[in-house]
């Protein structure tokens, strides 16, 4: 199944500040999902970013606040831009593990953000 | 939008006790996955059901995806303390590829 390497795994930043988070994946694949989760709390779908065209984003979640690039089949970055301290999350991205839903979905180790 | 419902949202045992989590859903299901994530961790996927009334076994483990396929379990026999973590329920959003997860049971055990 797909293994994902994403980084930094956490950092500690200062308002007003962008940070950049980094996925690459060992395999190509069509779709990588960007979520937060906050603390304690479940995963929230942030974006659905697609190779080749503009990142989908869901409700409550924009692009000035979260661009993502998706330069190719193996990498994505989403970027945390103009940092407050409610931004203080873990961000994960995932993809499919496998070819088909059987093998659900693998995600990256995590980015346990704070913001100070 | 599509949403999951789990329970409890907490739950702490006597190690050798059983856990049992629940997910419902409003709406008929195409499928439903469980994820196990450590307290550190990411999720890790487990298991996904899709047929009706289908139960599947991973040890210690029984998953069921009930008749009507708009609720789910997943069971552990005589828990461990590396059972210990938070436990989600996730389900397709529509017909897409998109997951919506349940607020998690978060798994305490006592040694």
């Amino acid at each position: 199944s797909a293994v994902i390497s994403q980084k930094p795994s956490r950092d500690i930043c200062q308002r007003g500040t962008s940070l950049t988070i980094q996925c690459q994946v060992d395999s190509q694949v069509t779709m990588m999902f960007w979520y937060r989760q906050q603390p304690g709390q479940s995963l929230t779908l942030i974006a659905t970013a697609n190779q080749g065209s503009e990142a989908t984003y869901e409700s409550g979640f924009v692009i000035d606040k979260f661009p993502i690039s998706r330069p190719n089949l193996t990498f994505s970055t989403l970027t945390v831009s103009n940092m407050s301290p409610e931004d203080s999350s873990i961000y994960l991205c995932s993809v499919e593990a496998g070819i088909g839903r059987a093998y659900g979905y693998t995600f990256g180790s995590g980015t346990r953000l704070t913001v100070v | 939008g599509q949403q999951v419902m789990q329970i409890p949202q907490y739950q702490h045992v006597q190690e050798g006790e059983d856990f049992t989590t629940y997910c419902n859903s409003s709406t008929t299901l195409s499928n439903i996955q469980w994820y196990k994530q450590r307290p550190g961790g990411h999720p890790v996927f487990l298991i996904q059901l899709v047929k009706s009334g289908e139960v599947k076994k991973q040890k210690r483990l029984t998953f069921q995806f009930g008749e009507a396929k708009k609720n789910s379990s997943l069971h552990i026999t005589a828990t461990q303390t590396t059972d210990v973590g938070t436990y989600f329920c996730a389900v397709p959003r529509g017909g897409s590829e998109k997951l919506v997860f349940g607020k998690g049971t978060k798994l305490t055990v006592n040694p």
